[in-house]
C-alpha cells in the first residue's frame, strides 16, 4: 500500500475546461498539500489543508481551488484550465514530526 | 523571506566518488528536509533533521544551525544514485520552501 495515491497520473485537457485532480491517503495524516513542479522552479505550494474543511492558500493559488470533505481525500480543481497550468502536480501528506510523503505526481498538459 | 539555495545545480561524478551537495537557507528552521527525485519519478524523503547529523546507508546529512547550512553527502557513489536532490526548509508555519534541486549524474 503506497499510503498516498494521485489520480489521474496523466491528463491532457483543452484550455477553458475544468479539471480535478485527486489525492487519496490511507495514513490518516492531518496535513495535505498540493504542489506544482516546473522547470527552473522548486516545488511551489498551491494550497494546503490542516484538517477536514480547513484549507489555505499557498504561494501560487490563483486559478486553483481545493476541497477536503474527508480526511483521506484532497481535491485540486482548475476551474478553467490555461496553458500556464501545464505542469507536474504533486500531492504530499505530513503529520507532526513525521516527515513528508509525496504522491507519484500528475502530469497535466493544457492544450 | 524564507529562501533556500542549493549548489551546485548540476553535478557529474564517476562511480565510487564522494559527493557533496550544499543547501543554504535564510530563515530559522523547525526542520530541514532532503528529498530525492529520479527522472520521471516521484519524490522520496531521505532525511528530516533539525540538528547534527543523520546517516542512512551511504547517505549522510549534516546541518549547521548557526550558519544556516546543510550538506548531503553520498559515499561510494553509484549510477543508481543519479537523481535530482532537493533541499527544503520547513519553517515555523509548517510549510516547506524548496530549493530548485541539484541534478546528479554518476557514470560507471
Amino acid at each position: 500500500d503506497a499510503g498516498i495515491t494521485q489520480s489521474p497520473r496523466h491528463k491532457v485537457t483543452e484550455t477553458g475546461t475544468p479539471v480535478t485532480l485527486r489525492c487519496h491517503q490511507t495514513e490518516n495524516h492531518r496535513y495535505m498539500y498540493w504542489y506544482r513542479q516546473d522547470p527552473g522552479h522548486g516545488l511551489r505550494l498551491i494550497h494546503y489543508s490542516y484538517g477536514v474543511k480547513d484549507t489555505d492558500k499557498g504561494e501560487v493559488s490563483d486559478g486553483y481551488s481545493v476541497s477536503r470533505s474527508k480526511t483521506e481525500d484532497f481535491l485540486l480543481t482548475l476551474e478553467s484550465a490555461t496553458s500556464s497550468q501545464t505542469s507536474v502536480y504533486f500531492c504530499a501528506i505530513s503529520e507532526g514530526t513525521v516527515g513528508y510523503t509525496f504522491g507519484s505526481g500528475t502530469r497535466l498538459t493544457v492544450v | 523571506k524564507n529562501e533556500v539555495e542549493q549548489s551546485p545545480q548540476n553535478l557529474t561524478a564517476q562511480e565510487g566518488e564522494f559527493i557533496t551537495i550544499n543547501c543554504s537557507y535564510s530563515v530559522g528552521i523547525s526542520a530541514l528536509h532532503w528529498l530525492q527525485q529520479h527522472p520521471g519519478g516521484g519524490i522520496v524523503s531521505l532525511f528530516m533533521l533539525s540538528s547534527g547529523k543523520k546517516k542512512h546507508g551511504r547517505l549522510i546529512a549534516t546541518i549547521n544551525i548557526q550558519e544556516k547550512h546543510s550538506s548531503l553527502h553520498i559515499t561510494a557513489s553509484h549510477p543508481r544514485d543519479s537523481a535530482v536532490y532537493i533541499c527544503a526548509n520547513r519553517d515555523n508555519t509548517d510549510k516547506l520552501i524548496f530549493g530548485t534541486g541539484t541534478r546528479l549524474q554518476v557514470f560507471p
